[in-house]
């Protein structure tokens, strides 16, 4: 079983749609949460960080984390064209470790006019 | 100017060449990074580096070999290309230069075909 858990899509929404990309964890030491987005041919992107558990929102997404599920979340509102990209999701357990990540695979989106 | 950069973007070469890609940071950080990614199977770790004395094996590290030649520069080579290392390079970086720390930065890739 792999550490983090994410399902690889690919996800077709319509312009306008909400969308929900999420990921699974097994290791409990994670404490550190984060979201990229990587568009084709592009390296990968920060788009969201969060610390331990709960939400933050920035313009139309949302990243949520549910530590006791072992279970993060990314809402897109008001979904675009130009959100079309794969979104990774990214955790590291922090300490002397620091800034070492673990990836999930990746979901494919596309947003369709 | 990009922060982290890597050379070459492209690259085609023949089984059993020894090829070397390089990265470049200007982000001030102490960490590197390389990753491969394939379709299906996301960011792979090869090597990491948490300093210029500290280098580490990732999931994946047989058949690459890697340097830090200084904090700012951290190379990748493959001693003996074969057509299953045919994939997209990352090189990464992560520290106290600014930001998260626990945030890490990427490169643009390097798109490797062996033949």
């Amino acid at each position: 079983q792999k550490e983090v858990e994410q399902d690889p899509g690919p996800l077709s929404v319509p312009e306008g749609a909400i969308v929900s990309l999420n990921c699974t964890y097994s290791n409990s030491a994670f404490q550190y949460f984060m979201w990229y987005r990587q568009y084709s041919r592009k390296g990968p992107e920060l788009l969201m960080y969060t610390y331990s558990s709960g939400n933050k929102e920035d313009g139309r997404f949302t990243a949520q984390v549910d530590k006791s599920s072992k279970y993060i979340s990314l809402f897109i509102r008001d979904s675009q064209p130009s959100d079309s990209a794969t979104y990774l999701c990214a955790m590291g357990a922090g300490g002397t470790s620091y800034g070492k990540l673990t990836f999930g695979q990746g979901t494919i989106l596309t947003v369709h006019p | 100017d990009a922060d982290v950069t890597q050379t070459p973007r492209n690259r085609i070469t023949k089984t059993g060449k020894r090829i070397m890609l390089e990265c470049s940071q200007t982000k001030g950080h102490d960490r590197m990074y390389w990753y491969r990614q394939d379709p299906g199977l996301g960011l792979r770790l090869i090597y990491y580096s948490f300093d210029v004395k500290d280098i580490n094996k990732g999931e994946i590290s047989d058949g690459y070999s890697v340097s830090r030649q200084a904090q700012a520069k951290f190379s990748l080579s493959l001693e003996s290309a074969i057509p299953n290392q045919t994939a997209l390079y990352f090189c990464a970086t992560s520290g106290r230069g600014g930001g998260h720390q626990e945030t890490q930065y990427f490169g643009p890739g390097t798109r490797l075909l062996v033949l």
